[in-house]
């Protein structure tokens, strides 16, 4: 079946302005993750959904960014004038059951802020 | 320091190579540990998980985990090109809701 997809794969985009980024789960998975990982440095959790609704918030690094969820469905993580520093690769993954170690990652999107 | 570290190499061996991947961690509230591989320009994908202490195998795969020193292992026999990539450990709380990744290892089987 369909993995985890994200879009788009890349975004680069200039410091100020607000990107949105995209994760489709797969079909009937109940919990999704957003992960950030920079440049040699390991996952960072950033917000973790059970349903469409997010306990877990306590990863997001700012009042910038913000994340939301439809139903057991999509999800979009945004981030409001981006900085240098956001510049990381933003992984989504998502379970079955939730929550789980047994997380299934989609590709990442890249982003690059100049 | 870093709840959990992981040295982030590069590690290069050549092929039929035994490697040893290690971790270490802080927080003894840690009771699953993971190993995720990491492909270029792809997300991790789980290898293998274990709950509490205790060594678990999988073909040339053996994890093990010692709690008692708050450590952790992943070892592969018989190294293949293939297995060149980036491996990730992880670990969890009972809950699993707030895992907790190391940097990864970047790992080349030469052939």
């Amino acid at each position: 079946g369909a993995g985890v997809s994200q879009s788009p794969s890349n975004k680069v985009t200039e410091k100020g302005k607000d990107v949105e980024l995209r994760c489709d789960p797969i079909s009937g998975h109940t919990a999704l993750y957003w992960y950030r990982q920079r440049l040699g440095q390991g996952l960072e959790f950033l917000i973790y959904f059970q349903g469409n609704s997010a306990p877990d918030k306590s990863g997001l690094p700012s009042d910038r960014f913000s994340a939301e969820r439809t139903g057991e469905s999509v999800s979009t993580l945004t981030i409001q004038r981006t900085q240098q520093e956001d510049s990381a690769v933003y992984l989504c993954a998502s379970s079955l059951v939730s929550p789980s170690y047994e997380q299934y990652f989609g590709p990442g999107t890249r982003l690059t802020v100049t | 320091q870093k709840e959990v570290e992981q040295d982030p190499g590069p590690l290069s061996v050549p092929e039929g190579a035994i490697v040893s991947l290690n971790c270490t961690y802080s927080n003894s509230a840690f009771q699953y540990f993971m190993w995720y591989r990491q492909y270029s320009r792809k997300g991790p994908e789980l290898l293998m998980y274990t709950y509490s202490s205790g060594n678990k195998e999988d073909g040339r795969f053996t994890a093990q985990v010692d709690k008692s020193s708050k450590y952790i292992s992943l070892f592969i026999r018989d190294s293949q090109p293939s297995d060149s990539a980036t491996y990730l450990c992880a670990m969890s709380t009972q809950n699993n809701n707030d895992m907790r990744f190391g940097a990864g290892t970047r790992l080349t089987v030469k052939p």
